[in-house]
């Protein structure tokens, strides 16, 4: 089957930095995607990693290991606008995508 | 970037009629579009896979007689929620990728609600 995990919920203070974890295991696996979601909106795409190692777009980082198959997300520099619910998902056949359960990110002042 | 826009974007419903939820990508074209339905406070869950000018790819457990899909053109996919349930009440999503890109673009979303 299908399934992957991911804290329910994280908290952090403005300016800190915070570290999403994602664990999978799925039939397939192309990559591994990250995607922000603020409450009553539509998913935005964040980043996308194919091969091993560290992706970094501004104040966001995505990390991928195959073989422990696990990725995270970090994010740097916490603004309030951060805080929304981000999801990981595999792209686990064709143009297929599997999402996470989704992790509540709460920035506090 | 791509644009993937949803019509409409808020809809009430009496139970036992239909909804047609349309998804249109602005400025690319998209034979694969995908469907998702959103509970409060929970994740996506992949309903079905929309292929232009061929039948929808259902996931297990989604009704496709239930959920109609079609996929009249490059541009347009439509979900349309048959004799709705108060149960059917969600946060539906479409998206779609451009030419095989590893990045969904996803639709604003349509919230239904059946009353």
């Amino acid at each position: 089957g299908q399934s992957l995990e991911q804290p329910s919920e994280v908290t952090a203070v403005e300016g800190a930095i915070v570290q999403i974890n994602c664990t999978y295991q799925t039939s397939g696996f192309y990559g591994l995607s990250w995607y922000q979601q603020h409450d009553g909106g539509a998913p935005t795409f964040l980043s996308y990693n194919a091969l091993d190692g560290l992706e970094e777009t501004g104040r966001f980082s995505s990390f991928l290991s195959r073989s422990d198959s696990y990725g995270y997300l970090l994010l740097q520099e916490l603004q309030m606008k951060d805080s929304a619910s981000y999801f990981c998902a595999v792209r686990d056949r064709g143009q297929n995508f599997v999402f996470g359960p989704g992790t509540r990110l709460s920035v506090l002042p | 970037g791509a644009v993937v826009s949803q019509h409409p974007s808020r809809v009430i419903c009496k139970s036992g009629t239909s909804v047609k939820i349309e998804c249109r990508s602005l400025d690319f074209q998209a034979t694969t579009m995908f469907w998702y339905r959103q509970f409060p406070k929970q994740s996506l869950m992949l309903m079905a896979t929309s292929n232009e000018g061929s039948k929808a790819t259902y996931e297990q457990g989604v009704e496709k007689d239930k959920f109609l899909i079609n996929h009249a053109s490059l541009t347009l996919s439509t979900l349309t929620v048959t004799s709705a349930h108060p149960e059917d009440s969600s946060f539906y999503i479409c998206s779609a990728n451009a030419g095989g890109a590893d990045e969904q673009y996803f639709g604003p979303g349509t919230r239904l609600t059946v009353t």
